[in-house]
């Protein structure tokens, strides 16, 4: 069975520092694919960034990077030069690779990160 | 703009009654939604995934007869709460993959539709 743990529920960072949210997975697939989303307070889901199992770099979308870590099954999300519209729920989540598991995505409980100003 | 359009985006409706939810993709075909419930401040939790054609997919826990799912064309499946009751009060959100280059599949959400069962 696939999981994924966040461990965080919520977060503070100061504008313009950096922050990471943590998530951790585990999954028996050998090909599969962690993705971050933001939710704002309005409920649309906001894809940031995907790493796929077999990426051998770390995955970058502007100042969204992806702490890849396989041999520790953990994908940190990594947000530099935090904004005051960054303040959201941030969710991990896992797209397994098998017949099966036919593109869904399974999410982490989420974290809800606070810039302040 | 939207790929994924849901509607309504928000109902109000008596208990016991029931509430079809629409979600469609705008300008691909998908022949599997997938639909998701949210409760306040909690994650996603994957209810069913919808086959084009076909009987949808439940996940374990949720009940088939009371979450109707009708994926009648390629663009389109709805979502039927059926005698709806104020535990059922929830955000629900569907979603599409879309096939990229590559062989990539990205997700794509409709924004939601919020259900209170009065």
């Amino acid at each position: 069975a696939q999981k994924i743990t966040q461990t965080q529920p919520g977060m503070f960072v100061q504008e313009k520092e950096a922050v990471t949210l943590d998530c951790t997975y585990d999954t028996s697939d050998q090909s599969y694919g962690l993705f971050w989303y933001k939710q704002p307070s309005s409920g649309e889901m906001i894809f940031l960034i995907y790493q796929g199992s077999y990426d051998e770099q770390n995955a970058t979308e502007g100042r969204y990077s992806l702490n890849f870590q396989k041999a520790r099954k953990s994908a940190n999300l990594v947000i530099s030069a935090s904004q005051l519209g960054d303040s959201a729920m941030y969710f991990c989540a896992m797209r397994g690779g098998s017949v099966d598991s036919s593109y869904k995505l399974i999410f982490g409980s989420g974290t809800r990160l606070l810039v302040r100003p | 703009g939207a790929v994924v359009s849901q509607h309504p985006s928000w109902v109000i409706c008596k208990s016991g009654t029931s509430v079809k939810i629409e979600c469609r993709s705008l300008d691909f075909q998908a022949t599997t939604m997938f639909w998701y419930r949210q409760f306040p401040k909690q994650s996603l939790m994957l209810m069913a995934t919808s086959n084009e054609g076909s009987k949808a997919t439940y996940e374990q826990g949720v009940e088939k007869d009371k979450f109707l799912i009708n994926h009648a064309s390629l663009t389109l499946s709805t979502l039927t709460v059926t005698s709806a009751h104020p535990e059922d009060s929830s955000f629900y959100i569907c979603s599409a993959p879309r096939r990229q280059p590559g062989q990539l599949y990205e997700q794509y959400f409709g924004p939601g539709t919020r259900l209170t069962v009065t």
